[in-house]
């Protein structure tokens, strides 16, 4: 079946700095979502992604759908504290079959 | 427009008992999906719904759960004879429908049903 990779697993880094997480898959999808997830909480939509190349930004998140159409990265600027968490993408095809990768853990160092 | 809702948020049951769990989609959304998260993993895909069909139950064991979504009232999945791998924390999630334009293929999550066998 579809899998998602996310890379990396997790990371560790300063207050301040950017931080920048990929997501990469063996088949095409012409959907890609990127969710945060907090500890005891559903995962909350960051930004979607609809056509191929697309290039999207939510405040200090921006997000590209890759033009191969089987690859989306996600960078984060001036991390803040809050922005702790697990980052999942998910790939999905005409609002069906969504495929979710296992997820990106951010840890934020003050 | 009140987000996905879910309840119990929490649920405990015994061994062999049955566990209902409920998702009420977001205003305007037919399509419902369930999603299994067991700690420190991601999301598994359970079951896909629309209202009165089943659409993608690929994910779902084949015994002890099933699920639903009514023509009126929530989408409930429903755990027979629980046992105690089935502690996990169950999230649905709803979307538009696929071919309505903006929003087509985003899925938005409720806050998810914690349940412990005990």
């Amino acid at each position: 079946g579809q899998q998602l990779n996310q890379s990396p697993q997790s990371m560790f880094i300063q207050e301040g700095e950017d931080v920048s997480m990929n997501c990469t898959s063996s088949s095409i999808f012409n959907t890609w979502l990127w969710y945060k997830q907090d500890p005891g909480e559903g995962p909350v939509l960051l930004i979607a992604l609809y056509k191929a190349g697309e290039l999207t930004s939510n405040g200090r998140l921006t997000a590209q759908f890759g033009i191969t159409r089987k690859d989306s990265f996600l960078n984060i600027s001036a991390s803040i504290p809050s922005d702790v968490g697990i980052y999942f993408c998910a790939g999905s095809n005409y609002g069906q079959n969504f495929v979710f990768g296992p997820g990106t853990r951010l840890s934020v160092l003050p | 427009n009140a987000g996905v809702m879910q309840n119990p948020r929490h649920l405990v049951r015994r061994r062999g008992q049955e566990a209902r769990l409920r998702c009420s989609p977001m205003k305007g959304h037919s399509h419902v999906y369930w999603y299994r998260q067991l700690p420190e993993e991601g999301l598994k895909f359970m079951v896909y719904l629309q209202k009165e069909n089943i659409i993608d139950e690929s994910g779902m064991p084949k015994e002890r759960f099933s699920a639903e979504f009514p023509k009126e009232g929530p989408s409930i999945l429903r755990i027979q004879q629980v046992v105690r791998g089935d502690s996990a924390a169950y999230f649905c999630a709803s979307s538009p429908i696929p071919t309505s334009g903006d929003g087509v293929g985003t899925q938005y999550f409720g806050p998810g049903t914690r349940l412990t066998v005990l």
